[in-house]
C-alpha cells in the first residue's frame, strides 16, 4: 500500500529565509510524485510534479523538489520566503492508477 | 487558464435529507474525480470517473453516494440520506488523460445539522 508521510503539520520560516518541507512516501515501484499548495478558502493548486526525467523538479513560484528513490524523499523548497507563501501544502503520490494519496500536509507560517 | 468550477461554495443540510454537489470540470478533461476532507484531516479519494462509469472508488463510496454526469459538462456527486460524518470540504477534480495531472476546484463545504 503507498503512503505519503509529511514530518511537521506546521512550519514557520522567516520571511527571506530557505523553506524545505519535508515528504516520505512508500510505494513499490516508482511513483508519481506531487507537490499541492492550498491557499486559505480557496482549492488544491498542482505546485509541481515529477514522473519520470529529472529529479530536480521545478514547479511554480520558485519552488522545487527533488525525488531522491535512495531516500524514498520528495522533499520542497524555496530559497527565499515570501509572505504570500502562506498555506497548507500537500504532498501527494500516485502510482499508476487513477487516486492520488495525500499526505496531511504541512501549514506553512511565513513571520516578518 | 481554464478551472474546474464547484457549486455551491457552502452547502448546509439537514441531517437525512439528499445533496448533490456540483462540479464542471475542464472542458477538455476525461477523466473527473472526487475528494473530501474532513476538518482537520488529510484529502482522502472517493471516487474517479470515466467514459460514463466509475473507473475506481474506495472504501468510503458507499450505496449512499453516486455520482453522474448528467450532459456534456457537469459531473455530480449525489450523497443520499446524509449523516453528521459527512461534513467535509469535498473537492472535485478533473485531468484530460489518466497519467496527466490532476486539477482541482476550489470546493465544496458541506455542513450537515
Amino acid at each position: 500500500a503507498q503512503s505519503v508521510t509529511q514530518l511537521g503539520s506546521h512550519v514557520s520560516v522567516s520571511e527571506g529565509a530557505l523553506v524545505l518541507l519535508r515528504c516520505n512516501y512508500s510505494s513499490s515501484v516508482p511513483p508519481y510524485l506531487f507537490w499541492y499548495v492550498q491557499y486559505p478558502n480557496q482549492g488544491l493548486q498542482l505546485l509541481l510534479k515529477y514522473t519520470t526525467g529529472a529529479t530536480l523538479v521545478k514547479g511554480i513560484n520558485g519552488f522545487e523538489a527533488e525525488f531522491k528513490k535512495s531516500e524514498t524523499s520528495f522533499h520542497l523548497t524555496k530559497p527565499s520566503a515570501h509572505m504570500s507563501d502562506a498555506a497548507e501544502y500537500f504532498c501527494a503520490v500516485r502510482k499508476g492508477d487513477d487516486k492520488i494519496i495525500f499526505g496531511k500536509g504541512t501549514r506553512l507560517h511565513i513571520l516578518p | 487558464e481554464p478551472e474546474v468550477t464547484q457549486t455551491p461554495s457552502h452547502q448546509v443540510t439537514q441531517m437525512g435529507q439528499e445533496v448533490i454537489l456540483r462540479c464542471v470540470p475542464i472542458s477538455n478533461h476525461l477523466y473527473f474525480y472526487w475528494y473530501r476532507q474532513i476538518l482537520g484531516q488529510k484529502v482522502e479519494f472517493l471516487v474517479s470517473f470515466y467514459n460514463n462509469e466509475i473507473s475506481e472508488k474506495s472504501e468510503i463510496f458507499d450505496d449512499q453516494f453516486s455520482v453522474e454526469r448528467p450532459d456534456g459538462s457537469n459531473f455530480t456527486l449525489k450523497i443520499r440520506s446524509t449523516k453528521l460524518e459527512d461534513s467535509a470540504m469535498y473537492f472535485c477534480a478533473s485531468s484530460e488523460t489518466r497519467h496527466q495531472p490532476q486539477h482541482f476546484g476550489d470546493g465544496t463545504r458541506l455542513s450537515i445539522l
